[in-house]
This record gives C-alpha cells, structure tokens and sequence, in this order.
C-alpha cells in the first residue's frame, strides 16, 4: 500500500486560509468515505482532526474542515493562528480493511 | 481520564524480538478497535496494525505481516505487539491508539509511544 500524497509544505499567515490536500487512488481515498486528518506538534502525539471526510471530533475548532473530491481529501484551516503550526497527516481506509496515511505536511505560519 | 500507556520499548538486535503493551484507562476497553502507529526518526506516520473490540479481527500492514502479532486482554485492558524477526528499518516511536467510535472514524486517543531502536 502506498503512502497517500501531501505536499510537503504549506504556510500562511495569521488570519488567512489554506489547504492540504491528500491524494490516493480509488482503492482508498476515492473508494471510501473514511478519510481522517491529524494533527501532530514537535514531539507530541498525533491529535485528530477530521474524521469521515469532514467531521470534527468534539473539542475541534470549527476553523478545522474537510472535503473529498473523486480521489483526493482536503484540510482547510480557516482564520490561522499561530498554534496551528504543526505536521499534519492525512489517513485513509483501503480496500485491503487497512490504513494508509500521508507523508505529511508542514504548516507554517508566517 | 481517557489514557493509553504504551511501554517494553528498547534496544534490540537485528533478527531478534520484542513485545510492546499498551495499558488502557478510562473508557470501555472491550468496546473499541485499537491500532499500532509508528513514526520512524524525523518521518511520517505508518500505520501498524489494528485490531477490532472483541479481538476476533486483526489487519496488518504489508511490511509488518507475518512478523508482528497484534492482541488484546480485555481483562486487563492492555493491547500488545509481538514484533519477530526484527529490521533495522522497524526502528520509530510506536504509538497505540483507540479508534473513535468504530475502525472507520480515525484514532482519537494516542498514547505517549515507546522508542523502539533495532540496531547491532
């Protein structure tokens, strides 16, 4: 199974939007609605995001949401403050009943 | 308070074994899925293997299958990873991680991790 595709950098300013999208293929991302994001600080356990393409967990801001087009997943990240700096991971159910994440993207906030 | 504590990390030798636990509190254990996620030094996240509540199901990962045995005590609300014939490419910090809901939702509660080093 390969790994999801992120871009290894986003960065944005205070305030702004941004996207990480997250791509697979149809026996993963595409084939499924169970797209999860994470979020992970330097030396931190990772912390979920999104779950089911675009549900928060309880205690998630809402400046967090998600989407899916065809075979790619989305994170936006509205009104960035500067705690959002972080890695974040995407992460995939496939059609083998296993899971896939991202190589994982950076975010930095300028 | 939700927690997972993972431990019986270490130093071994290539080819050689070690068994992980993660000590469950503060939910129902035997209700929910449970994974291994390892993240290699300055690298992303792989996902291990899961295990479904009652642990009848288990699901591996293709560069673990056949090396690593993922189960449960219910009675003591401990998950585990054998890890056999270990590789010098399985040394990373393994996390444990309970399943938010069901195996479909993500991972909501991650423990600290254990370092696991394989190396001569």
């Amino acid at each position: 199974q390969s790994a999801l595709t992120q871009p290894a950098s986003v960065s944005g300013s205070p305030g702004q939007s941004i996207t990480i999208s997250c791509t697979g293929t149809r026996s993963d991302v595409g084939g499924y609605n169970y797209v999860s994001w994470y979020q992970q600080h330097p030396g931190k356990a990772p912390k979920l995001m999104i779950y089911d393409v675009s549900n928060r967990p309880s205690g998630v801001s809402n400046r967090f949401s998600g989407s899916k087009s065809g075979n790619t997943a989305s994170l936006t990240i509205s009104g960035l403050q500067a705690e959002d700096e972080a890695d974040y991971y995407c992460s995939s159910y496939t059609s083998s009943s296993t899971w896939v994440f991202g190589g994982g993207t950076k975010l930095t906030v300028l | 308070e939700v927690q997972l504590l993972e431990s019986g990390g270490g130093l071994v030798q290539p080819g050689g074994s070690l068994r992980l636990s993660c000590a469950a509190s503060g939910f129902t254990f035997r209700t929910y899925a449970m994974s291994w996620v390892r993240q290699a030094p300055g690298k992303g996240l792989e996902w291990v293997s899961g295990i479904s509540g009652s642990g009848s199901i288990t699901y591996y990962a293709d560069s673990v299958k056949g090396r690593f045995t993922i189960s449960r005590d219910s009675s003591k609300s401990t998950l585990y990873l054998q890890m056999n014939s270990l590789r010098a490419e399985d040394t990373a910090m393994y996390y444990c991680a309970k399943y938010y809901h069901s195996y479909y939702y993500g991972m909501d509660v991650w423990g600290q991790g254990t370092t696991v080093t394989v190396s001569s």
